[in-house]
């Protein structure tokens, strides 16, 4: 069962075009991160979010908390072919005690922009 | 600063052999990380340390994994003996403390393919 459920899988885009990946889950999380991966490394973190309906921008790339904590979206406007890779959410399930930091990916979003 | 080593970065074994992957964290770090990221799926946490004792290993099939982390800085994750459905990237990650205020720093992965 996949607690964390990220659409679309596969993304395809011209270069300039706005785009939206979303990361749901039936859920709460104490905290929600957004990460990108890219062919041959590790996953590098992008933004965490903690607050419900909390909204967080860097540069290019809006992420929003839903409301409930159960859901986030990742917005990239004017994507650029630098913008190519694999982006992970992954929930944080508890506060402090047992297993805190334990992070639960979602299966990824695949996206492509081409020149 | 150094990131997060791992080694061998690529490694073939037949079906029922045993094999073994290093991770280095960032110095400091007290928390690792080992991550399973089987092809198209997000990494699935597989065990927790904190220093040298373990925090969380539910999802280690430990049957056939193990994983020590003896003095508290760098880890072995050993397997025996592999199956076919254990290839897969295995991921090492470090942070500074567990929680979503230390962010995680993963290292570039071991590919193994079993066969």
């Amino acid at each position: 069962t996949q607690l964390l459920e990220q659409s679309p899988q596969f993304l395809s885009i011209q270069e300039g075009e706005n785009l939206t990946v979303y990361c749901n889950s039936s859920s709460v999380f104490s905290s929600l991160q957004w990460y990108r991966q890219e062919p041959g490394e590790g996953p590098v973190l992008l933004v965490t979010v903690v607050t419900g309906g909390e909204v967080k921008k860097l540069k290019r790339l809006t992420f929003q908390f839903g409301d409930a904590r159960k859901d986030s979206s990742l917005h990239i406007t004017a994507a650029q072919p630098g913008d190519t890779g694999l982006y992970l959410c992954a929930g944080e399930i508890g506060g402090v005690g047992t297993s805190y930091g334990k992070l639960t990916f979602g299966q990824g979003t695949i996206l492509t922009v081409h020149p | 600063e150094a990131g997060v080593a791992q080694s061998p970065r690529y490694k073939i074994i037949e079906k029922r052999q045993s094999v073994a992957f290093w991770c280095n964290p960032i110095s400091g770090h007290a928390t690792l990380y080992w991550y399973q990221q089987i092809l198209g799926q997000g990494p699935k946490l597989l065990i927790q340390f904190q220093n040298n004792g373990v925090v969380d290993d539910s999802q280690l099939p430990k049957d056939r994994f193990s994983a020590e982390r003896l003095k508290g800085v760098d880890s072995t994750l050993k397997i025996q003996p592999a199956k076919l459905e254990d290839s897969a990237v295995y991921l090492c990650a470090s942070s500074a403390r567990p929680g979503h205020d230390y962010e995680q720093y993963f290292g570039p992965g071991t590919r193994l393919t079993v066969t």
